[in-house]
């Protein structure tokens, strides 16, 4: 099946600062989201990104689907966005939806 | 709508007990997953459907069943409970084709 890497795997920031999150998967992708998982535990969607740019207040998003990747931007980080981010593909041969290990954010005040 | 449903919300077996983990949605998705996630992992996928009476394994369907006879529900059923099921468990569900996946709340199951 497919491979789904992200990087790095903790990241510690100051309130203020900008990141940037990387996915890589193996194979050709239908589908392909980011998702928050915030401290409670609940997985919030923050894109459906196969191919292209998006972008929403801070954060943004760009996968290049013949480079088999994407990434995740986030820009001015606040508390509130610690937690673990997580990327899910699906290949293009299958209905499976495949989770990475994810990114675990730390911003501190 | 109210999304993808979950119940219960937490719940503690022993060991060889067996219950059922309910899945309810109301969106009239075709695609349906089942996850677990470990403490510090990421989410392993143990069953998924592509439609009512459809139903194949996932990464880590050892101990676990699953039936699709409607749309809208997609229970999970752990038959004989084993400490290394202790884990939270995620329902999501999709339209087919290049759709967003939506999660429900998740389950915290405990077999002690």
């Amino acid at each position: 099946g497919i491979q789904v890497e992200q990087s790095p795997p903790d990241l510690i920031l100051q309130e203020g600062a900008n990141s940037t999150l990387r996915c890589n998967f193996s194979d050709s992708v239908n589908n392909l989201q980011w998702f928050h998982q915030n401290p409670w535990g609940q997985l919030i969607n923050l894109f459906y990104i196969p191919s292209g740019t998006k972008q929403n207040g801070r954060l943004s998003a760009t996968t290049v689907a013949t480079e088999r990747y994407s990434l995740l931007y986030i820009s001015s980080s606040q508390t509130t966005d610690s937690g673990v981010y997580f990327c899910a593909v699906e290949e293009t041969s299958g209905s499976r939806l495949t989770f990475g290990e994810g990114t675990q954010l730390t911003v501190n005040p | 709508n109210a999304g993808v449903t979950q119940t219960p919300k937490f719940r503690i077996l022993k060991i060889g007990q067996s219950m059922t983990l309910q899945c309810t949605q109301d969106m009239n998705h075709n695609y349906m997953y089942w996850y677990r996630q470990d403490p510090g992992m990421g989410l392993k996928l143990i069953y998924y459907s592509v439609g009512a009476g459809i139903t194949d394994k996932g990464e880590v369907p050892n101990g676990y069943n699953v039936s699709r006879s409607t749309t809208e529900d997609f229970p999970l059923r752990l038959e004989l409970a084993a400490p290394s099921q202790t884990s939270v468990y995620f329902c999501a569900s999709r339209l087919w084709g290049f759709a967003e996946a939506f999660f429900g709340q998740g389950t915290r199951l405990t077999v002690v």
